[in-house]
């Protein structure tokens, strides 16, 4: 069964670049069956759906974040990571990330709560 | 690319039945049978329930049940149960080749 499990900073200064990886378990990022993505949720609000990246390395981010986002993988160590650049208060949220098939997001993180806060 | 439209809140007594929309456009919902559900109880990650409109995953109950017709996808619960309340989420797969969630729906069982 796969797991999947979040890290990195909790704590992120504005302005700076938002660092997390995904490690994967049960699975591996480069067995071309699922496209492995990011996912946040703001403290009391919804999910928002960040971007995706396949085994290829071929990556598609939300139109609102594309401008800030990159997600990579490391085959070697199975694990794919998020940068998001100059962060603000608006970026504090839990990020979650997670396998996905073309239609749905089949397993999830537990979610890191990152917090962007001088 | 905008939400999909959810209520914001719905509620049932124990033993009914809720449904619950989503509403995209003819780009997301109305293009591709490729909507999906998740449920969320307070601070847990997401769970899939129902993928591709109406399936469900193995060791979901078969109380969910999802449907769509045109640019609106719906998610049914029947014979509610304490354990059901929480967030709902929709999911769609966009013309654009991204995915889009609705603002989710805060589910009481009264």
């Amino acid at each position: 069964q796969v797991q999947l499990q979040e890290s990195g900073p909790g704590l992120v200064k504005p302005s700076q670049t938002l660092s997390l990886t995904c490690t994967v378990s049960g699975d591996s990022i480069s067995s071309g069956s699922y496209y492995w993505t990011w996912i946040r949720q703001p403290a009391g609000e919804g999910l928002e759906w960040i971007g995706r990246i396949y085994t290829s390395g071929s990556t598609i981010y939300n139109p609102s974040l594309k401008s800030r986002v990159t997600i990579s993988l490391d085959t070697s160590n199975n694990v794919f990571s998020l940068k998001l650049t100059s962060v603000t208060a608006a970026d504090t949220a839990v990020y979650y990330c997670a396998r996905a098939g073309l239609t749905n997001f089949d397993s999830w993180g537990q979610g890191t709560l990152v917090t962007v806060s001088s | 690319q905008s939400a999909l439209t959810q209520p914001a809140s719905v509620s049932g007594s124990p033993g009914q039945s809720i449904t619950i929309s989503c509403t995209g456009t003819s780009s997301d919902v109305g293009g591709f049978d490729y909507v999906s559900w998740y449920q969320q109880h307070p601070g847990k990650a997401p769970k899939l329930i129902i993928y591709d409109v109406n399936k469900r995953p193995s060791g979901v109950s078969n109380r969910f049940s999802g449907s769509k017709s045109g640019n609106t996808a719906a998610l049914t619960i029947s014979g509610l149960q304490a354990e059901d309340e929480a967030d709902y989420y929709c999911n769609s797969y966009t013309s654009s080749s991204t995915w889009v969630f609705g603002g989710g729906t805060k589910l009481t069982v009264l």
